[in-house]
This record gives C-alpha cells, structure tokens and sequence, in this order.
C-alpha cells in the first residue's frame, strides 16, 4: 500500500506563474488536508476536502489560492500569480474515516512539496 | 481550539531514554492527544495517540496525566534517527477535524 504521494518534489517558478501541486492519498482515505510550511516555521493548516467538498478552507489564503480533490484522480493545490512569499514547503495529508464518521485516526503525510518562487 | 505548550528544544543522548514533556490545561473531554515528529526535510510522521489511559506502541510511549493536563511523551531508547521535531497536537473527536500543529519539541541526541 504505497503511502500519500506528493508530486513534484521540487518545483520553481518565476513570480507571476501558476504552481499546481498533486496530491495523491493513500488507497481507501477520502480525506485530504494540505498544509504550508514557511523556512524555519511550524505547519500551518491551509485546507480540508473530501471527494468532490471542500470542507473547511479557514486556512487558506483569499486570493490566488485554490484546491480540490475530484471524484477521480488526485487532490490539486493551485497556486496562481505565484510571489517569493509563497515559496515554502507544501504537504499534504490523508485520514481514513472511521465508524461512524469518528477521525481519531492517525494522518499520513506526503514527502512535500518545495516550492520555490524566483 | 486548545493550546498545547512544548519546550522549544531538549536533548539526548544516544541509547538513554528521553521524555517530552506536553502542557495541554484547557483540554476538553472530546480531545485525543496525538504527537508527531518531523525529521529533517521530511514530512510528519505519525508517533502515537491516546485518550486517558497510558499507551504504548513499537516506536513510543504516551504517559497521560490522571488530570488530562499535561502528557509525556517517551522514547526509550534514543536513536541519531530519532532527532526532529516532536510536535503535541490535541484532536477533537468529530469528523473531520484538522491537525492544529504548534511550535513543537527540537530533539537533539548526542552520540
């Protein structure tokens, strides 16, 4: 069962570009949330969908950002219009659900996705 | 959401037991207490969870508080692998919640 695969690895792009990040869950989660991480700064949470729904976006930025996880194939991060400030590492995770729709369950995270805007 | 409070770094040394502390004092009765770690350019990884008892799996052990208040991660034999980012994170039990990261636990361990 291979785990959440994240694709690129790297990827640059000269401000002004789009970006779009893949996000491929492991087999049997319908679940994905996508997080930022800056350079020398924690994980902040960006967004959580499931098939088809976004769920909650609180953590996503208003303007040039967007996601979705389509009934068939991986969840995409779209980044518009890129700037040097989005330049980070970009991870995605994916959860299971449980009975009854209980989600205290582990998270498995991709390897990440770096971003780097030039 | 409820806050948890780490020190910002401790450290190890090799093959002796480590124990990371985690403040959580507002924690709610619906809140699971889940660690991660983060080594070095890499992505989270799942350490262990628990409600209210004591927990143990191969790569941890999680120490819970009669109180709920604070928790204590354990490893009990450090490794150089084990250096990273441990990071104490409180999980509501309903669907869908997210993982709220904070600043987390550097560990060093020392050969």
């Amino acid at each position: 069962n291979a785990g959440v695969m994240q694709n690129p690895r790297h990827l640059v792009r000269r401000r002004g570009q789009e970006a779009r990040l893949r996000c491929s869950p492991m087999k049997g989660h319908s679940h994905v949330y996508w997080y930022r991480q800056l350079p020398e700064e924690g994980l902040k949470f960006m967004v959580y969908l499931q098939k088809e729904n976004i769920i909650d976006e609180s953590g996503m930025p208003k303007e040039r950002f967007s996601a979705e996880f389509p009934k068939e194939g991986p969840s995409i991060l779209r980044i518009q219009q890129v700037v040097r400030g989005d330049s980070a590492a970009y991870f995605c995770a994916s959860s299971p659900i449980q009975n009854r729709g209980v989600m205290n369950t582990e998270a498995f995270f991709g390897q990440g996705t770096r971003l780097t805007v030039v | 959401d409820a806050k948890t409070t780490q020190p910002n770094s401790m450290e190890s040394n090799e093959e002796e037991p480590v124990h990371l502390p985690c403040n959580h004092s507002t924690i709610s009765g619906t809140d699971y207490i889940h660690w991660y770690r983060q080594l070095p350019s890499q992505g989270p990884e799942y350490v262990i969870h628990g409600l209210t008892s004591n927990v143990n799996n191969r790569m941890a052990s999680l120490a819970i508080a009669e109180d709920r208040k604070s928790s204590t991660l354990i490893l009990h034999r450090a490794t150089l692998r084990d250096a990273a980012v441990y990071y104490c994170i409180l999980r509501r039990n309903n669907a869908g919640n997210m993982l709220t990261f904070g600043g987390g636990t550097r560990l060093m361990v020392k050969p």
